[in-house]
């Protein structure tokens, strides 16, 4: 059973239109996280959920809306994409034991804006 | 702020060389030390991780690294590669459970069979 899934795996789309990179994980996990991988590989965090709460927001377009309908998905929704938005986009999940916790990644989308 | 530096961008060797990649973080406090690879195509893999207790810490393939507190270090060594350890590495830190990873610009290790 794959731990954290990810939809689709690649996503090619025009400029300007509105794209959702869907994220499920079966871990049972509290936290949430989406991160950017840029075309120089250098990853970066996005946002944060804990329970459906969001925790962290850097400092990212508003044209970002991450979403979490559960504890168990967390979505992206990305309005009037522009070329910088290409690259891959990792969701993460972790929960946090004993002071320590290891994030667990999906496979990443690879989204590419023509 | 956080930050973590990775000092090789791209490290080529032979198979059965031994490898260390250097990692160094900047902050002062208590952190939590993770080693990611990234195979071509694939998602981030935990290689290892150290969160308190034995400063030399053991992970999956052979690897290992050592967590010198006095240097803000963690380095990953390995001591014979194989052509199959081609791939992406990152270091990165947390300060905290349950937040963010801040993660190093990663190493592009290519080993020729």
């Amino acid at each position: 059973d794959t731990a954290v899934s990810q939809t689709p795996k690649y996503l090619v789309t025009q400029m300007g239109n509105d794209k959702s990179i869907k994220c499920e994980q079966n871990l049972g996990h509290d936290t949430m996280y989406w991160y950017k991988q840029d075309s120089k590989k250098f990853l970066k965090i996005m946002f944060s959920y804990n329970n459906k709460e969001l925790i962290i927001n850097e400092t990212v377009p508003n044209r970002f809306s991450p979403k979490s309908p559960d504890k168990a998905h967390l979505n992206l929704h990305i309005n009037s994409l522009e070329l910088g938005d290409s690259a891959v986009y990792f969701c993460a999940s972790s929960q946090v034991s004993g002071g320590a916790d290891e994030q667990f990644f999906g496979p990443g989308t690879r989204l590419t804006v023509l | 702020a956080q930050s973590v530096s990775q000092h090789n961008h791209h490290v080529i060797l032979s198979e059965a060389a031994s490898l260390e990649l250097g990692c160094n973080y900047s902050y002062g406090g208590t952190v939590n030390l993770f080693w990611y690879v990234q195979y071509p195509g694939q998602h981030l893999q935990l290689l290892l991780k150290y969160f308190s207790g034995d400063p030399l810490v053991k992970g999956i393939k052979g690897f290992e690294a050592e967590f010198i507190k006095s240097k803000f270090s963690f380095n990953l060594r390995k001591p014979s590669v194989q052509w199959s350890d081609t791939a992406e590495y990152f270091c990165a830190v947390t300060a905290q459970a349950g937040t963010a990873l801040i993660f190093g610009k990663g190493t592009t290790l290519s080993v020729s069979s």
